[in-house]
């Protein structure tokens, strides 16, 4: 069965203090793996999508990286404004031409000032 | 760029009434849209996925009756809450997508709106 799982739960920061959020799939075939971020009562907004391992994508303090069974979101040095839930969404080879993704159930991140 | 824009952000209406929400992509054109359910505390919920011009497909469990989708225009769909009840109140967010090669761009998604059925 496809499955996207992400870890922890919750992670909580001092700001300055670098971490990783993970992202694992496990599909028949990925078309693409998207991050994004959520803050309370908002959408998700589109931060990366990554197309192939070995593919790394970066923005301001946050870079993605792939490989075939996860990804990683490292966070440089946070600051309290990166607070948010971020959550990653796989589209399968096997899914259907619409473009249907797949989420995980989401990290959400604390930075401490 | 990618600009989706969701309205109304709240509503809050008796138990029987019909809602309709609206997703508006601004500066781009979506072949595809997309609407989902979010919970508190969980992730999102595919509900159904309309492409311009022809009927939504729905997820197993979603009841087209209930939940009507039209996306009349490459730039709006709307979704109708019919006869809500307060078992339907939710987070509703709905997304948009471009058309590309392949199929795999990424939606971009509207603020979401709060339904809250008294």
């Amino acid at each position: 069965e496809d499955q996207v799982t992400q870890s922890p739960e919750a992670l909580r920061l001092q700001e300055g203090e670098s971490s990783s959020l993970n992202c694992s799939y496990t599909v028949s075939g990925l078309r693409g793996l998207f991050w994004y971020r959520q803050d309370p009562g908002k959408g998700p907004e589109f931060l990366f999508t990554l197309y192939s391992a070995g593919e790394e994508k970066e923005k301001e303090r946050l870079k993605a990286t792939l490989t075939k069974k996860e990804s990683f979101l490292h966070i440089t040095a946070p600051k309290p404004e990166d607070s948010a839930t971020y959550l990653c969404a796989v589209l399968m080879v096997g899914g259907t031409s619409y473009g249907k993704l797949t989420f995980g159930q989401g990290t959400i991140l604390t930075v401490h000032p | 760029g990618a600009v989706v824009s969701q309205h109304p952000s709240w509503v809050i209406c008796k138990s029987g009434t019909s809602v309709k929400i609206e997703c508006r992509s601004l500066d781009f054109q979506a072949t595809t849209m997309f609407w989902y359910r979010q919970f508190p505390k969980q992730s999102l919920m595919l509900m159904a996925t309309s492409n311009e011009g022809s009927k939504a497909t729905y997820e197993q469990g979603v009841e087209k009756d209930k939940f009507l989708i039209n996306h009349a225009s490459l730039t709006l769909s709307t979704l109708t809450v019919t006869s809500a009840h307060p078992e339907d109140s939710s987070f509703y967010i709905c997304s948009a997508r471009t058309l590309g090669q392949g199929g795999n761009q990424p939606q971009h998604f509207g603020d979401g709106t709060r339904l809250s059925i008294l």
